[in-house]
């Protein structure tokens, strides 16, 4: 039972790039979200779902964009890198009664 | 959308002591108050969590309180030990159905214990 799993753990992208940030759980949460977590400000929602085919944005949720097909996998994709993208982010994956967190990536804007 | 004020932002104490983090939030609606634990490159883990319908509730030598009325709640942390040191995250879920997936954040306290 591996939890929740994130790929890669480090990337640096030059700013117009594009990417996605990989995430899995093999838990048969219905629940899983994105938050960023930059220096002094605690974690940000980026986007959440509620189970496959169900997104919804949350607190920052300009220039990503997420889906969710699965139940195990919910990627973030970057469409233009900005180096305001820069931050550790952090997937998670909810069971009714705690929330999960993955290992992380951090991600470095150029 | 919620806010949730967190404080202090930095907390020093010795080996032994209690320590006390603070939070706040806005939204009267909120009914799910959990406390994370994150050690220096490490991910956000879960130490205690409280609902709306419960004042107190206590784990060995952690305890959360909730005041829904002055929209308030703390953690208490009693014989702090050198492991504890790490950054603490209350959070509260702006949602009336108690979900724990959709949280807003504190923006956290760096806790040392110094031996």
């Amino acid at each position: 039972n591996a939890g929740v799993t994130q790929t890669p753990k480090f990337q640096v992208l030059k700013t117009g790039q594009s990417m996605t940030l990989q995430c899995a759980q093999d838990m048969n949460h219905e629940y899983m979200s994105w938050y960023r977590q930059d220096p002094g400000m605690g974690l940000r929602l980026i986007h959440y779902s509620v189970g496959a085919g169900i997104t919804d944005q949350g607190e920052v949720p300009n220039g990503y964009n997420v889906s969710r097909s699965t139940t195990e996998d919910f990627p973030l994709r970057l469409l233009s890198a900005a180096p305001s993208q820069t931050s550790v982010y952090f997937c998670a994956s909810s069971s009714r009664n705690e929330q999960f967190f993955g290992p992380g990536t951090r991600l470095t804007v150029l | 959308g919620e806010n949730v004020e967190q404080h202090p932002s930095t907390l020093s104490v010795q080996e032994g002591d209690s320590a006390v983090i603070k939070c706040t939030y806005s939204d009267s609606a909120s009914n799910y108050f959990p406390w994370y634990k994150q050690e220096l490159g490490k991910r956000p883990q879960l130490i205690i969590d409280i609902r709306s319908n419960v004042g107190e509730k206590k784990d060995q030598r952690i305890a959360v309180t909730l005041n829904k009325t002055a929209k308030h709640f703390s953690l208490h942390i009693t014989e702090t030990q050198p492991e504890d040191s790490a950054v603490y995250f209350c959070a509260a879920n702006p949602s009336r159905h108690g979900s724990n997936y959709k949280l807003t954040f504190g923006k956290g306290t760096l806790l040392t214990v110094n031996p």
